[in-house]
C-alpha cells in the first residue's frame, strides 16, 4: 500500500533555528502539495509542484520558507529562520493528473513546535 | 477560499446514517466536488467525487443536486472510526485542493 511518507513527524525547535521538513511522494505520482494546519487558520496551500516545477507558491512567506523538490523521490520544506508563529502540522500530499479529478494523498504531517 | 459552506459539527448515533450537506451556490459547470476527512492525528484522506450525477463507493455516497449547488456525503452506516472532520471542495480543474472548515462529525456509541 503506497503511502507518502514525512520526516520528521516531530520537531522542537528554538526561535531563530532553520527547520527542514522532507517529503517522499508516493512513486510515479507527479505533483506534490505542501499544506500547513493550525486551529486558527485550518489547512493552508503553501505551495504545490508538477512534474518537480514548482507552479504556486503564493501561500508561501517568502523571506523565510522555500520549497523545492531536488529529485521526484523527495520534496523539501526549509523555515529559515523559524518563528513562534511558524508552529503547526505540515502536510505533504502528492497525486498524478492523469485526470481533473485527480485524488490528493497526504502524508502523516510533521508537527512543529517553535519555541 | 474553499468556496462551500458547511455545518461546524454534526452528530450521529452509531450504526445510523449520516447525511452531511455542504452548499456550493457559485459552483461552476466544470468543477468537480471532493470530499475527505481527517481522523484525529492524522492526514485528510480521500472520501469521494462527482461532477454531475450521484456516486458511490465503498467508503460513502455522493448526493448531488439537479442545480449542482448543493451536494450530500452519505455515510450509510455511521461507525465510531467515522469520527472525522469532513470537507467539501469544489476543484476547478487540476487544481490543488483548498480546504474550508469543515464539519466535525461526532458519532455516540
Amino acid at each position: 500500500d503506497a503511502r507518502v511518507t514525512q520526516t520528521p513527524r516531530h520537531k522542537v525547535t528554538e526561535m531563530g533555528q532553520e527547520v527542514t521538513m522532507r517529503c517522499q511522494p508516493i512513486l510515479g505520482h507527479n505533483t506534490v502539495f505542501w499544506y500547513r494546519q493550525t486551529m486558527m487558520q485550518g489547512l493552508e496551500l503553501l505551495a504545490y509542484f508538477r512534474n518537480r516545477a514548482p507552479l504556486d507558491d503564493s501561500g508561501m512567506p517568502k523571506d523565510r520558507f522555500s520549497a523545492e523538490m531536488p529529485d521526484a523521490t523527495l520534496a523539501t520544506l526549509k523555515i529559515q529562520p523559524s518563528e513562534p508563529r511558524d508552529s503547526a502540522v505540515y502536510f505533504c500530499a502528492s497525486g498524478r493528473d492523469r485526470s481533473l479529478a485527480y485524488e490528493q494523498y497526504f502524508g502523516p504531517g510533521t508537527r512543529l513546535t517553535v519555541t | 477560499d474553499a468556496k462551500t459552506t458547511q455545518p461546524n459539527s454534526m452528530e450521529s448515533n452509531e450504526e445510523e446514517p449520516v447525511h452531511l450537506p455542504c452548499n456550493h451556490s457559485t459552483i461552476s459547470g466544470t468543477d468537480y466536488i471532493h470530499w475527505y476527512r481527517q481522523l484525529p492525528s492524522q492526514g485528510p484522506e480521500y472520501v469521494i467525487h462527482g461532477l454531475t450525477s450521484n456516486v458511490n463507493n465503498r467508503m460513502a455516497s455522493l448526493a448531488i443536486a439537479e442545480d449542482r449547488k448543493s451536494s450530500t456525503l452519505i455515510l450509510h452506516r455511521a461507525t465510531l472510526r467515522d469520527a472525522a472532520v469532513y470537507y467539501c471542495n469544489r476543484r476547478t480543474g487540476n487544481t490543488p485542493l483548498v480546504f474550508g472548515k469543515g464539519t466535525r462529525l461526532s458519532v455516540i456509541a
